[in-house]
């Protein structure tokens, strides 16, 4: 079936050091893709999507590719700060399933620290 | 514009209790969901609701029903909650157009002892 992988947490970095979350996807058809975030106590909030191969969404300065070859959509952030500590969860939606409902991976924890 | 809201933010009952958590959108969008979010397992759907007068089971349904009053509101109901049902239950909807990205509501923290 169709399901998302991403790399297991926490994950601790310094401020201003690079960022990359990993997430793979496995999926019968062509999923839009989708990078939320989760801050403590709070809901998800969309932070970028890509709807075709070779896309790249982008927001906040965070980024990702849709690699079909590769069925990845990375999270990347040039230099992260103290604020994008969170929890960020990568997910796939068909449109065809269930209503379009969104299939996440089981999220990634991160920390930065000043 | 509220966008998704969320009633209540917190509650604790007891097993066996019933109880509704009311959700509500003010982006006149056709599509909600209920989901849970439990530790290490991400988000996984209970219902959903492609438009104004119906509802289909999500993955994990059981023990819960919904009701998708007009089309602003969808309520999730527990008729007798247990143990497992604790967890943090979030409402969401869908856009109309575009790629299909869903806004979510802040969440309900539900204990059941």
């Amino acid at each position: 079936g169709d399901s998302v992988t991403q790399m297991e947490g926490p994950v601790t970095l310094s401020e201003e050091a690079f960022l990359t979350i990993n997430c793979t996807y496995t999926a019968t058809g062509y999923p839009s893709l989708f990078w939320y975030v989760q801050y403590p106590g709070e809901g998800l909030q969309l932070l970028l999507k890509a709807t075709k191969a070779d896309d790249k969404g982008s927001n906040k300065g965070f980024e990702a590719t849709y690699r079909k070859e590769t069925t990845s959509f990375h999270l990347e952030k040039g230099s992260v700060q103290v604020s994008d500590s969170a929890v960020y969860f990568c997910a796939l939606s068909l449109i065809y399933n269930q209503g379009g409902k969104l299939i996440f991976g089981q999220g990634t924890e991160l920390s930065v620290k000043p | 514009n509220a966008g998704v809201t969320q009633t209540p933010k917190f509650q604790v009952l007891k097993t066996g209790q019933s109880m509704t958590l009311q959700c509500a959108q003010d982006m006149n969008h056709n599509s909600m969901y209920w989901y849970r979010q439990d530790p290490g397992m991400g988000l996984r759907l209970i219902y959903y609701s492609a438009s104004e007068g119906t509802t289909d089971k999500g993955e994990v349904p059981n023990g819960y029903n919904v009701s998708r009053l007009n089309k602003r509101e969808f309520s999730l109901r527990l008729e007798s909650a247990a143990p497992s049902q604790t967890s943090v239950y979030f409402c969401a909807s869908r856009a109309n157009w575009g790629s299909g990205e869903q806004y979510f509501g802040p969440g309900t923290r539900l204990t059941v002892t």
